[in-house]
């Protein structure tokens, strides 16, 4: 089946720093790549995601990247600031029609 | 039209108990997704979807499991006879087939079993 993994699984950045999260994944039909942002006792709630004609996507604050040949995508977070801090999962589509999660990330951002 | 709603939102019951969850989708909402999430780990897949169809079911789903769509708008997932390693999250989700868009998740069900 699909494999996806994130790493690192813990991340700890001062307030303004930059914070990157990698995912790397093994469906190479996968053609949609979006990172969620779960806070604690919330649902997931969809950041930004990349389609796999382009290689970058920025919305603010964050960005994806996207490195196909090589099966890995990364998130980007520039001034990082306390309400940051959360998990991060990483979720590419599976050619079944499906997302498949990460294990996610604990990003911590302290002030 | 308020989101992915599903209901209850938490659920405490003994063990070997049946128990049953709903979601309402968005209306506009064709694919219908069921996902687990224990402490600490990402959302696992359990079933979808599309329309009243139920194209896909993990793998690791136990017979116990089953979920229905009847109408192709809400949908029910049933566990019976319920067992401690059932305690987790039930996420639904749902998304518009074609557009390729992420999901909509609701709030979830917190199912304890004691």
């Amino acid at each position: 089946g699909e494999n996806v993994e994130q790493h690192p699984s813990t991340l700890s950045v001062q307030e303004g720093d930059s914070a990157v999260i990698k995912c790397t994944y093994s469906d190479s039909a996968s053609n949609y790549f979006p990172w969620y942002k779960q806070e604690l006792g919330k649902r997931p709630q969809l950041i930004i995601d990349i389609r796999s004609n382009v290689g970058e996507k920025k919305d603010q604050r964050i960005a994806v990247t996207l490195n196909k040949t090589a099966k890995h995508f990364s998130l980007h977070i520039t001034e990082t600031q306390p309400e940051d801090s959360a998990v991060y999962f990483c979720a590419p589509w599976n050619q079944g029609g499906k997302l498949i999660f990460g294990q996610g990330t604990e990003l911590s951002v302290k002030p | 039209d308020t989101g992915v709603s599903q209901n209850p939102r938490h659920k405490i019951t003994k063990r070997g108990q049946n128990v049953t969850f709903r979601c309402d989708p968005i209306s506009e909402h064709n694919r219908l997704y069921w996902y687990r999430q224990t402490l600490g780990q990402g959302p696992e897949f359990l079933t979808y979807f599309q329309n009243e169809a139920q194209l896909e079911k993990s793998r690791l789903l136990s017979d116990r499991f089953s979920a229905e769509r009847p109408k192709g708008s809400f949908s029910t997932l049933e566990i019976q006879r319920t067992e401690q390693g059932d305690s987790a999250m039930y996420l639904c989700a749902s998304s518009h087939q074609g557009r390729r868009n992420g999901y909509t998740f609701g709030s979830g069900t917190r199912l304890t079993v004691v």
